[in-house]
């Protein structure tokens, strides 16, 4: 069955780097777009941006443009998230989610917490 | 971008009964193919969240017949014919027709 796991929590500093990792199992990897969401604390949902697998094709948010990049590696079936200039309003959980062209967002991983305090 | 507005925010239900949620899009999510990109997401205390409606009104792969999606253009519903002590938590509807893909601000169900 489809699993995506996520790497483990992170704790960063204000102006820092993070780079969270989902490693994709269970279907082809390269056939579904890979999407980054997120959840501040006590928040809603938050999306961040989204990749295919087989282009490489993206597409961010516009509040993170020029501070996140996605990208993966279809050897070894993993999606990353890299985000940088981190601001204690990045603290949130961060989700990867698979989608197809419908948009679904059928299947999602278990969440990693980042958070950023001085 | 498209806003996603959702009501009631907080819906305490009676076991047993059924309950509805409203979803409203700021623009229509009917695609030019014809479907409508509108989803239904459920996320359970402490889990991530899980699928239940794609495209206003498909149930997602192991989802329960008493979730039905209903709407066209900017309005859509989400029903539950008889809800149970596991539908407690956070709904949240979702347009997928057009980047930045945008979350209504959630539902809360509980259980009277």
């Amino acid at each position: 069955q489809v699993h995506l796991v996520q790497s483990g929590t992170e704790v960063k500093k204000p102006g820092a780097s993070v780079k969270v990792s989902c490693k994709a199992s269970g279907y082809s990897f390269s056939d579904y777009w890979v999407q980054w969401v997120r959840q501040a604390p006590g928040q809603g949902l938050e999306w961040v941006g989204r990749i295919n697998p087989k282009s490489g094709g993206r597409t961010y948010a516009l509040k993170f443009q020029g501070r996140v990049t996605m990208s993966t590696d279809t050897s070894i079936t993993t999606a990353y998230m890299d985000l940088n200039g981190l601001r204690s309003d990045d603290t949130a959980i961060y989700y990867c989610v698979r989608s197809s062209d419908s948009w679904d967002f059928d299947y999602w991983g278990q969440g990693t917490l980042v958070t950023v305090s001085s | 971008d498209i806003v996603m507005t959702q009501s009631p925010l907080s819906l305490p239900v009676t076991p047993g009964e059924a309950a509805a949620i409203s979803c409203r899009s700021s623009e229509s999510l009917l695609y030019s193919n014809g479907n409508t990109h509108l989803n239904w997401y459920l996320q359970k205390p402490g889990q991530s969240p899980q699928l239940l409606i794609y495209l206003t009104s498909y149930r997602a792969s192991g989802v329960p017949d008493r979730f039905s999606g209903s709407g066209s253009g900017t309005d859509f519903t989400l029903k539950i014919s008889t809800v149970g002590a596991e539908d407690v938590g956070v709904y949240y509807c979702m347009q997928g027709l057009q980047t930045p893909h945008t979350f209504g601000q959630g539902t809360k169900l509980e259980i009277k």
